[in-house]
């Protein structure tokens, strides 16, 4: 079975950081672009960052340029986000997902994990 | 950046009845890269529809989309129960960007 299994959130002051992770299982993880997509409370769906299958090019959102970094272990079919500098504003549910296709980040989503809330207050 | 923006924010319909959802894009989205995605409260996005009208695996046939350019549309043809949900459409044609969100609740 294809799936996705995100862990490493938390509850996490302003100006700290947190590193989720999402191991997958049940595909060939390398040969798959990722991304990170999170949803705020009450709020609609917000892509992060993505990474492409061989893990030599990332993407993100102006929201997050600079403060986070996406990675990936092919050995451990395992997906990173390290996320510093953290605002209020970066509380939400973060999802990774699967590309539907292929290593290109340009596609569509077939695959997410449940999610991991990150809060970020003092 | 590609801006999407769904109409209407909430349709309030009978089961039974058809559903017409818009997602308008507002640059042209390069080789109908767009996906709509199902989501219920609590859990995680579902893929429905990517290249704009092709049905992903498992996808009941009531479910269909269409459009290309800017203009894109998620159709239901009669609305089941678990169809009441909210929706999104995504493109992915420039970078990566979803809409806001279309409420489907039951009238």
């Amino acid at each position: 079975e294809v799936q996705l299994l995100e862990s490493g959130g938390g509850l996490v002051q302003p100006g700290g950081s947190l590193r989720l992770s999402c191991a997958a299982s049940g595909f060939t993880f390398s040969s798959y672009a990722m991304s990170w997509v999170r949803q705020a409370p009450g709020k609609g769906l917000e892509w992060v960052s993505a990474i492409s299958g061989s893990g030599g090019s990332t993407y993100y959102a102006d929201s997050v340029k600079g403060r986070f970094t996406i990675s990936r272990d092919n050995s451990k079919n395992t997906l990173y986000l390290q996320m510093n500098s953290l605002r209020a504003e970066d509380t939400a549910v973060y999802y990774c997902a699967k590309a539907d296709e292929g290593v290109i980040i340009n596609d569509a989503f077939d695959i997410w994990g449940q999610g991991t809330m990150v809060t970020v207050s003092s | 950046e590609i801006v999407l923006t769904q109409s209407p924010g909430t349709l309030s319909l009978s089961p039974g009845e058809r559903a017409t959802l818009s997602c308008r894009a507002s640059q042209s989205v390069s080789s109908s890269y767009l996906a709509w995605y199902q989501q219920k409260p609590g859990q995680a996005p579902r893929l429905l529809i990517y290249g704009a009208s092709s049905r992903a695996t498992g996808i009941p046939d009531r479910f269909s989309g269409s459009g290309s350019g800017t203009d894109f549309t998620l159709t239901i043809s009669r609305l089941e129960p678990e169809d009441f949900a909210v929706y999104y459409c995504q493109q992915y044609g420039s970078s990566l960007s979803f809409g806001q969100g279309t409420k489907l609740e039951i009238k």
